[in-house]
């Protein structure tokens, strides 16, 4: 049974300090997307890679936010430093394009993040 | 800019009832999706809609897509409490990969 796994699926932490958020897309899936989810926003995207080269960032604060592909089996979302307001959910979520592009995107179980 | 719209945004509503989940969008597209989501949880994917005209049902789900009225419609038929969760209409930006949401429809099911 494939899936989108995250770590860790908490975090608590303090305004400040460095978060790091790790997501495993499904074997053999060549796109890879974060999406923030807060209940005043909704779902945003924050920044998605094809073949682990980024695609799009333009929803992600740069000058804390950073997100990378290490290889195919890892993506990573970082923020440093965190604040109060990056609290939320942050999904991640993978998919196969081919052609004209991917049927669906599947999900992770998302990280809740509380910075306090 | 891609504007996506529910519907209504909170529903409540009785078992065995039948309703209508709107959903429309500013700007042409290629693809949407519904989702649902329960509370605490990730994200479901439920259809993908295609092109105009197309029609999908799964169980007492079916939504519909009429891309030239930018409209898309997620109908419940005789309501079950197992059904209870938020929907979510979601836009493929033409061209790329991006996913642009709706607000989400919170739908309650009481028996």
């Amino acid at each position: 049974d494939a899936r989108v796994t995250q770590t860790p699926r908490h975090k608590v932490t303090e305004m400040g300090q460095e978060v790091t958020m790790r997501c495993q897309p499904i074997l053999g899936h060549n796109t890879v997307f974060w999406y923030r989810q807060t209940m005043m926003q909704g779902l945003e995207l924050l920044a998605y890679f094809r073949n682990r080269a980024p695609l799009d960032d333009s929803g992600m604060p740069k000058d804390r936010f950073s997100a990378e592909m290490p290889d195919a089996t890892l993506a990573t979302l970082k923020i440093q430093p965190s604040e109060p307001r990056d609290s939320a959910v942050y999904f991640c979520a993978s998919g196969l394009v081919r052609g004209q592009g991917s049927r669906e995107q599947y999900f992770g179980p998302g990280t809740r993040l509380t910075v306090t | 800019e891609l504007k996506v719209e529910q519907n209504p945004l909170f529903l409540s509503m009785q078992e065995g009832k039948n309703y209508t989940i709107y959903c429309n969008y500013s700007t042409t597209s290629d693809r949407l999706y519904w989702y649902r989501q329960d509370p605490g949880k990730s994200l479901e994917s439920l259809f993908v809609l295609l092109s105009n005209g197309a029609v999908k049902q799964e169980g007492r789900l079916m939504a519909s897509l009429d891309t030239k009225a930018r409209l898309s419609t997620l109908h419940i038929t005789a309501a079950v409490h197992d059904l209870s969760a938020t929907y979510f209409c979601a836009l493929r930006i033409q061209g790329a990969q991006k996913l642009v949401f709706g607000q989400g429809t919170r739908l309650t099911i009481n028996p």
